[in-house]
């Protein structure tokens, strides 16, 4: 089945720091990809998406390209804000299932500290 | 536009109660997801319903069942809770249910479930 595997965390960063946290995949068919945000208390937040391999995803300078060749999915930001404290998610989307159902990675803590 | 509204924000049940989930999607949406997130998870999927029919099932038991209403709104039921239960139960809602390459999902708030 489909599966998605990002690395653990928590992930502790001072402010500016160029923040990376890798996303892995594994889905039968052309999943969409996806990286969503949970800030503490609150639901989710779609942070950016992929719809087709070399596609990049971008927003609130993150970045993510849909690496196909490597199944991989990572998450980039050159200088991370102490306000980008947060839970980050990658998910896939793979209409092969017969719904768009989300499949997520356990999440990745970020930390930013001034 | 309003979001996803679910309700109630808060819940507290003990073990073998019955629970009803309520949620609103986003007007103009027909499809609406469940999933659960446990403590420290990623959420996972419980239903999709779209047009008033089951789309997807995720790996859950009999005890979870759910049903859309002509106005595209949802309930998640859950009987016979099990403390595993305890979870943050996340419904999103998409505009379409198939046919379309892509289907963004836009999530409510959600509703903390505790059992006892």
């Amino acid at each position: 089945g489909d599966s998605v595997t990002q690395m653990e965390g928590p992930v502790t960063l001072s402010e500016e720091a160029f923040l990376t946290i890798n996303c892995t995949y594994t889905a039968t068919g052309y999943p969409s990809l996806f990286w969503y945000v949970q800030y503490p208390g609150e639901g989710l937040q779609l942070l950016l998406k992929a719809t087709k391999a070399d596609d990049k995803g971008s927003n609130k300078g993150f970045e993510a390209t849909y690496r196909k060749e490597t199944t991989s999915f990572h998450l980039e930001k050159g200088s991370v804000q102490v306000s980008d404290s947060a839970v980050y998610f990658c998910a896939l989307s793979d209409s092969g299932a017969g719904s768009y159902q989300l499949t997520f990675g356990k999440g990745t803590k970020l930390s930013v500290i001034p | 536009d309003a979001g996803v509204t679910q309700s109630p924000t808060h819940l507290i049940k003990t073990r073998g109660q019955q629970v009803t989930l309520r949620c609103s999607p986003i007007s103009g949406h027909k499809s609406v997801s469940w999933y659960q997130q446990v403590l420290g998870q990623g959420p996972q999927f419980i239903f999709q319903y779209y047009e008033k029919e089951e789309r997807g099932r995720g790996n859950f038991p009999d005890r979870f069942s759910a049903r859309q209403f002509p106005n595209y709104s949802s309930e998640l039921n859950v009987n016979a809770l099990l403390l595993g239960d305890s979870a943050l139960y996340l419904c999103a809602s998409s505009l379409e249910g198939q046919g379309s390459s892509y289907n963004e999902q836009f999530f409510g708030p959600g509703t903390r479930l505790t059992v006892l």
